[in-house]
């Protein structure tokens, strides 16, 4: 039982450079989030969903898209990366009609420069 | 809307000293309240949660918190501090809406001395 992983753990980009990143986890949960971290801000919901097929805005949505095909899967795409998409990022995921406790990944860690 | 403070970006203590982090909220439902711990280049790991019954709750490593209704609050503490807890505490409260994400203090770096 492997939980929540995330692929990669490193990168870095070049401004306007593509990539996907992709969050798997084995504890059949419906709901998955993706949230970056950065210094003095907390962790910050970008996008997230609560069901196969579909996806909904967070808090910092802007320069980012998402996919969830697979129950197990949910992906985050940057189309053109930004330096100040420079950050960490956490994919986390929960039960339905749980307590809303949220089992997190590892992290990425992406730089754009 | 939910809303989570956390007083104090940075708190030092000495090992073998109480730790004590602060943290309010604002809820338009009863809340569902956590506290999560994050060691350096490592994500995110669960310390307790608060749900419902008991408004006292014990966590992993010693730590508990005590969810205080009327102020709002939901404060860790630890007895006695060890080095091995130098790591950044992040309080967190349940949104409104089944399926909506945890809102997230700015966190809490907690040092710990010799």
């Amino acid at each position: 039982n492997a939980g929540v992983t995330q692929t990669p753990k490193f990168r870095v980009l070049k401004t306007g450079q593509s990539m996907t990143l992709l969050c798997a986890q084995d504890m059949n949960h419906e709901y998955m989030y993706w949230y970056r971290q950065d210094p003095g801000m907390g962790l910050r919901l970008i996008h997230y969903s609560v069901g196969e097929g579909t996806t909904a805005k967070g808090e910092v949505p802007d320069g980012y898209n998402v996919s969830r095909l697979k129950k197990q899967n949910f992906l985050l795409g940057l189309e053109s990366a930004a330096p100040s998409q420079t950050s960490v990022y956490f994919c986390a995921s929960t039960r339905s009609g749980g307590s809303y406790e949220q089992y997190f990944g590892p992290g990425t860690r992406l730089t754009v420069t | 809307a939910q809303s989570v403070t956390q007083l104090g970006s940075h708190v030092s203590v000495s090992e073998g000293a109480l730790v004590l982090l602060r943290c309010n909220y604002s809820s338009s439902v009863p809340p569902y309240l956590f506290w999560y711990v994050q060691y350096p280049n490592q994500g995110l790991q669960l310390l307790l949660k608060y749900t419902t019954g008991a408004t006292l709750v014990k966590g992993i490593n010693g730590f508990e918190a005590e969810f205080k209704k009327s102020e709002t609050s939901f404060h860790l503490t630890k007895p006695s501090a060890h080095m091995s807890d130098a790591a950044e505490y992040f309080c967190a409260v349940s949104g409104d809406q089944a399926g909506t994400a945890l809102i997230f203090g700015k966190g809490t770096t907690l040092s710990v001395s010799s």
